[in-house]
């Protein structure tokens, strides 16, 4: 059974930093790509970023770019999103998500990431 | 990267179907077959509900369909059923490594 795990969510203040983790089993985890997706409350989705199976494309939404890093661990079957700068406006339940030929086919749980001071 | 454009709201009763659109540009959905739709239940992640336009995962019921025309792709739930009721994206890739989502629709059976 394919699972994605996210953690590392939590309160930070404007301005901070915060680093999120998903991780992974169920697959080989090093023959997918893979997206993070967040979610504002109770607004709709939206796509942040994309690495390859092996990191070599690497991409963002024009929202995040400069501020988060996405990267992944082939060995540790995990993938992470590093947040810096953050804004109010980045607040929203984050979620990892498994990419096959460009749709995500198996989502994590997600992790909360609330933004204020 | 701007959001692809859904209806806010639809509904049906039990039996009907009812056809969520999904309007974007020729840089996302005109241009590519590569537009999904998700179902998402309040609390719940995401669920896979159609790839490529009109692919049914394993698993989803064939009320499921999809189509294409143009800029426009459509979602179309037949035989409507009460644990239908959700909210539904759209996405369609956008080139270069990127996606981008629809607004969302919320889906009410009456």
């Amino acid at each position: 059974e394919v699972q994605l795990v996210e953690s590392g969510g939590g309160l930070v203040q404007p301005g901070g930093s915060l680093r999120l983790s998903c991780a992974a089993s169920g697959f080989t985890f090093s023959d997918y790509t893979l997206n993070w997706v967040r979610q504002a409350p109770g607004k709709g989705l939206e796509w942040i970023s994309y690495i390859s199976s092996d990191s070599w494309a690497i991409s963002y939404a024009d929202s995040v770019k400069g501020r988060f890093t996405i990267s992944r661990d082939n060995a540790k079957d995990s993938l992470y999103l590093q947040m810096n700068s953050l804004r109010a406006e980045d607040t929203a339940v984050y979620y990892c998500a498994r990419d096959l030929n460009w749709h995500l086919i198996d989502w994590g749980q997600g992790t909360l990431v609330t933004v204020s001071s | 990267q701007s959001a692809l454009t859904q209806p806010r709201s639809v509904s049906g009763s039990p039996g009907q179907s009812v056809t969520i659109s999904c309007t974007g540009s020729s840089s996302n959905v005109g241009g590519y077959n590569y537009v999904s739709w998700y179902q998402q239940h309040p609390g719940k992640a995401p669920k896979l509900m159609l790839s490529d336009v009109s692919k049914r995962p394993s698993g989803v019921p064939d009320r499921f369909s999809g189509s294409k025309s143009g800029n426009t792709a459509s979602l179309t739930i037949s035989g409507l059923q009460a644990e239908d009721e959700a909210d539904y994206y759209c996405c369609s890739y956008a080139g270069g490594f990127t996606w981008v989502f629809g607004g969302g629709t919320k889906l009410t059976v009456l």
